[in-house]
């Protein structure tokens, strides 16, 4: 069973236009994340939400919003979209303990183009 | 600011050879560092997570160091192969900054066969 998935592997869409990403894990842990890979290939933390609470990296526009309908859910909506947030987009999950977070487990990506 | 280097930035071997991947990380104040490899197109495999506590961590042909007070991981490849062709990313938790982790900018390796 694939511990991270995300949905859809590939998203093509036009300016303007609002989307979603869907991520689920099935790994029982309390941390999910979204990150973004930009066309220089690097990864960079876009949020985190662990029960209920929602660390936003400050860089990141408000047209992106995550929603966790539970705890294995973090879905990504992105409003408005422009041709800049074309991007491969991350979902990931780990489980915080007091000696700091465990092994991080990434979904396999969703190639967002917008055209 | 924390940050993460990764030195060299591309790296091309022989088949066989051993080899080490550098990565820097600018606060020694860490929860863990964690190895990862992509492939091209690809999503992000974990391969070796060290917590701030150890100093090593080995899984088959790998090895992975860390010295929290130095700043400084390394991950050893032993008798590399054509498959071990891919980018790998450096990845650290910091305490009492961002959630989540902060990744180096990779090291792209390949092994020629």
């Amino acid at each position: 069973d694939t511990a991270v998935s995300q949905t859809p592997k590939y998203l093509v869409t036009q300016m303007g236009n609002d989307k979603s990403i869907k991520c689920e894990q099935n790994l029982g842990h309390d941390t999910m994340y979204w990150y973004k890979q930009d066309s220089k290939k690097f990864l960079k933390i876009m949020f985190s939400y662990n029960n209920k609470e929602l660390i936003i990296n400050e860089t990141v526009p408000n047209r992106f919003s995550p929603k966790s309908p539970d705890k294995a859910h973090l879905n990504l909506h992105i409003n408005s979209l422009e041709l800049g947030d074309s991007a491969v987009y991350f979902c990931a999950s780990s489980q915080v303990l007091l000696s700091g977070n465990t092994e991080a487990f990434f979904g396999q990506g969703t190639r967002l183009t917008v055209v | 600011k924390q940050e993460v280097t990764q030195i060299p930035a591309a790296l091309s071997v022989p088949e066989g050879e051993n080899l080490v991947l550098n990565c820097s990380f600018t606060d020694s104040a860490i929860y863990n560092l964690q190895w990862f490899r992509q492939d091209p197109g690809k999503g992000l495999t974990s391969l070796l997570l060290i917590q701030s506590s150890q100093r090593e961590q080995t899984s088959g042909r790998l090895n992975a160091s860390l010295d929290k007070s130095s700043g400084r991981s390394t991950l050893y490849i032993a008798a590399s192969q054509p498959g071990d062709s891919a980018t790998y990313l450096c990845a650290v938790e910091f305490k009492g900054g961002a959630d989540g982790l902060t990744f180096g900018k990779g090291t792209h390796l390949i092994i020629q066969p």
